[in-house]
């Protein structure tokens, strides 16, 4: 069955320290990848996306995600973590086939100063 | 501005009273979709479709329905809301179904309490 897991409910990291937040996934045919974010009282807005290509994604506000096909993950990530990052995090992932989203369970992450 | 409009934003309603929630887009998408968004559940969508008059049930229907008359618009009705459909609703377009996959752009989200 087609998934996303997030493993991390909460990911915690010191501002200016690199950050990881966590997604893997589970589908048939080619997986169109996507990282949104969600700041308090808003709606989701888009980061980044892996359709096809280069397995290094770069998006807004300087994340970047890795595609890596072997171990099914897309993992955000990001050089320098600012205090403004903190949010809740969610990876998806569109079934070619029949364009079914797929969401995960999201990520809470903090940066503490 | 490019955007996705709900309404209400907030809505406290009783048990078995007809409600709608709208939502409309101005940027000529042809995928909308419905989603709830629960804690430790994450988003689950509900409802979605791919043009005009053609809807698809998601992961978690029951309860709800949906009408795709115009482009912009995709309303989400409950007939006979219950407590256990109270959640904070986010609706979302995206340009195309087919091709390359297209981000999705989401409303400011509704949040809906049944009593």
């Amino acid at each position: 069955a087609q998934s996303v897991a997030q493993p991390e409910d909460q990911v915690n990291v010191a501002e200016g320290n690199p950050l990881t937040v966590k997604c893997t996934y589970s589908v048939s045919g080619n997986p169109y990848l996507f990282w949104y974010v969600q700041y308090p009282n808003r709606g989701l807005q888009f980061l980044l996306k892996y359709i096809t290509g280069d397995n290094l994604v770069k998006g807004s506000y300087g994340f970047e995600a890795e595609f890596n096909k072997s171990q099914t993950s897309f993992h955000l990530k990001k050089p320098s973590a600012l205090v403004s990052d903190s949010a809740l995090y969610f990876c998806a992932v569109r079934r070619e086939r029949d364009d079914k989203i797929i969401f995960g369970k999201g990520t809470r992450l903090h940066i503490l100063p | 501005e490019a955007q996705v409009t709900q309404n209400p934003r907030y809505l406290i309603t009783v048990t078995g009273k007809k409600l709608t929630v709208t939502c409309s887009q101005n940027m000529n998408h042809e995928y909308m979709s419905w989603y709830r968004q629960d804690p430790g559940l994450g988003l689950r969508q509900i409802y979605y479709s791919m043009n005009v008059e053609v809807t698809d049930k998601g992961d978690v229907p029951e309860g709800y329905k949906v009408s795709r008359k115009e482009k912009r618009n995709f309303p989400l009705i409950l007939e006979s809301p219950s407590p256990n459909q109270t959640s904070l609703y986010f609706c979302a377009s995206s340009p195309r179904v087919s091709g390359p996959s297209n981000e999705q752009f989401f409303g400011p989200g509704t949040r809906l309490t049944v009593l």
